[in-house]
């Protein structure tokens, strides 16, 4: 059982490149999560996937695209990287995304560290 | 809508002392309250977290953290810190909506010294 995966761990890519981060979950969860985490800011919500076919739009959409290819994976696309978009990548999943908070726990990846020259 | 404070950017504690870490929020209703930690290079892994009930919750490695609605209040502690303890910690909350509701707060640096 390993949780959720995140491939590739660091990568560098030039401005106007484009890249997909993959992420995939082992426990049969319902609901994934794609944050970003920049220095002196909190995690914040680029997508999310409530189930197996629907995606939506969190705090941060602008110039990312998803994927929920299974209910194992959700991969996160950026068409053309900016600088901005440096940051640390965080994928994570739930059973349920609606309600159940409290019966619930987020699990987290490991991250993967994008540089955006 | 809804926010967290960490008022400490860093915090350094001394091996064995007593560990407090503050959190505020600001939120109309009854919150879903939720402490992470970050160790260096990893993801974020739940400590514990507050929906109803006791306001004192207890969470893993020894943490807890207690609600305290009449300050807008979440804050962790432990009674003695271990080396091991030094990372990042992350208040959050959220609605009942689900955690795609969820706002973290700019999180608190823990150094512990030997």
């Amino acid at each position: 059982n390993a949780g959720v995966t995140q491939t590739p761990k660091f990568q560098v890519l030039k401005t106007g490149q484009s890249m997909t981060l993959q992420c995939a979950q082992d426990m049969n969860h319902n609901s994934m999560y794609w944050y970003r985490q920049d220095p002196g800011m909190g995690l914040r919500l680029i997508y999310y996937s409530a189930s197996e076919g629907t995606t939506d739009k969190g705090e941060v959409p602008n110039g990312y695209n998803v994927s929920r290819l299974n209910k194992r994976e959700f991969s996160l696309r950026l068409e053309s990287a900016a600088p901005s978009q440096t940051s640390v990548y965080f994928c994570a999943s739930t059973t349920f995304g609606i309600g159940g908070l409290g019966k619930e726990t987020q699990y987290f990846g490991p991250g993967t560290r994008l540089l955006v020259l | 809508a809804q926010s967290v404070t960490q008022p400490d950017i860093h915090i350094t504690v001394s091996e064995g002392a007593s560990l407090e870490l503050r959190c505020n929020y600001s939120y109309g209703a009854t919150p879903y309250l939720f402490w992470y930690v970050q160790s260096p290079g990893q993801g974020l892994q739940l400590l514990l977290k507050y929906f109803s009930g006791d306001t004192l919750v207890q969470g893993i490695k020894g943490f807890e953290a207690e609600f305290k609605r009449s300050q807008s209040s979440f804050n962790l502690r432990k009674p003695s810190v271990h080396w091991s303890d030094a990372a990042e910690y992350f208040c959050a909350v959220a609605k009942n909506t689900g955690f795609q509701k969820l706002v973290f707060g700019t999180g608190t640096r823990l150094l512990v010294s030997p």
